[in-house]
């Protein structure tokens, strides 16, 4: 069984676009994330959910905008999107309640955004 | 804020051994992890230190210094699978995420 799934694995769009991106995890984790990782393979956090509840929200622009309809699921909706907006976006998850710090975090394997 | 620093490429030969270093500056610590991440897939899960010394998992070990700010990730016994990029992480100033370093690409040759 997968841990963390997403879809879709590409997604080919162009700018001014509204996408989603989804997540699930079957790990019964209390926490859930989605990071950015772009072409120099820099991974950064965008958002972080635990329980339901937004826990950490960095300074990503707010046509960005994660959706948790329950504790498994954590979706990924952007708004008019830009050219700089291309990269890969990882969901992943991890116990506890503290941004997955001394917890393992399982990543699901990403999505492969293009915005031409 | 935190900063995470590492080199950026690591090249060895089948068989030997490496060293990834990683150097942090944080306000309030919380522990380092490091990850694997191979060409096209996901970052995985490889150890974490929240304490000094040196945590060992198969020919993986990875080791830190509070005082130094300081961590090392080893690779013993390379094989060719172990070329990915590696990477440090610690967790942000709150304690709620984790904030990685920027990657060491290790090649791997035979």
């Amino acid at each position: 069984d997968t841990a963390v799934s997403q879809t879709p694995k590409y997604l080919v769009t162009q700018m001014g676009n509204d996408k989603s991106i989804k997540c699930e995890q079957n790990l019964g984790h209390d926490t859930m994330y989605w990071y950015k990782q772009d072409s120099k393979k820099f991974l950064k956090i965008m958002f972080s959910y635990n329980n339901k509840e937004l826990i950490i929200n960095e300074t990503v622009p707010n046509r960005f905008s994660p959706k948790s309809p329950d504790k498994a699921h954590l979706n990924l909706h952007i708004n008019s999107l830009e050219l700089g907006d291309s990269a890969v976006y990882f969901c992943a998850s991890s116990q506890g309640t503290s941004g997955g710090v001394g917890y393992e975090q399982y990543f699901g394997p990403g999505t492969r955004l293009t915005v031409t | 804020g935190q900063s995470l620093e590492q080199p950026s490429e690591v090249t060895a030969v089948e068989g030997a051994i490496v060293q990834i270093n990683c150097t942090y500056q944080t306000s309030g610590f919380y522990g380092l992890s490091w990850y694997q991440q191979h060409d096209g897939g996901a970052p995985t899960f490889l150890s974490y230190n929240a304490l000094d010394g040196l945590e060992e998992t198969g020919r993986f070990s990875s080791f830190l210094s509070r005082s130094d700010s300081y961590g090392y990730l080893l690779l013993q016994e390379l094989q060719m699978k172990d070329s990915a990029s590696y990477f440090c992480a610690t967790a942000n100033q709150a304690g709620t995420a984790l904030i990685f370093g920027k990657g060491t690409t290790l090649s791997v040759s035979s």
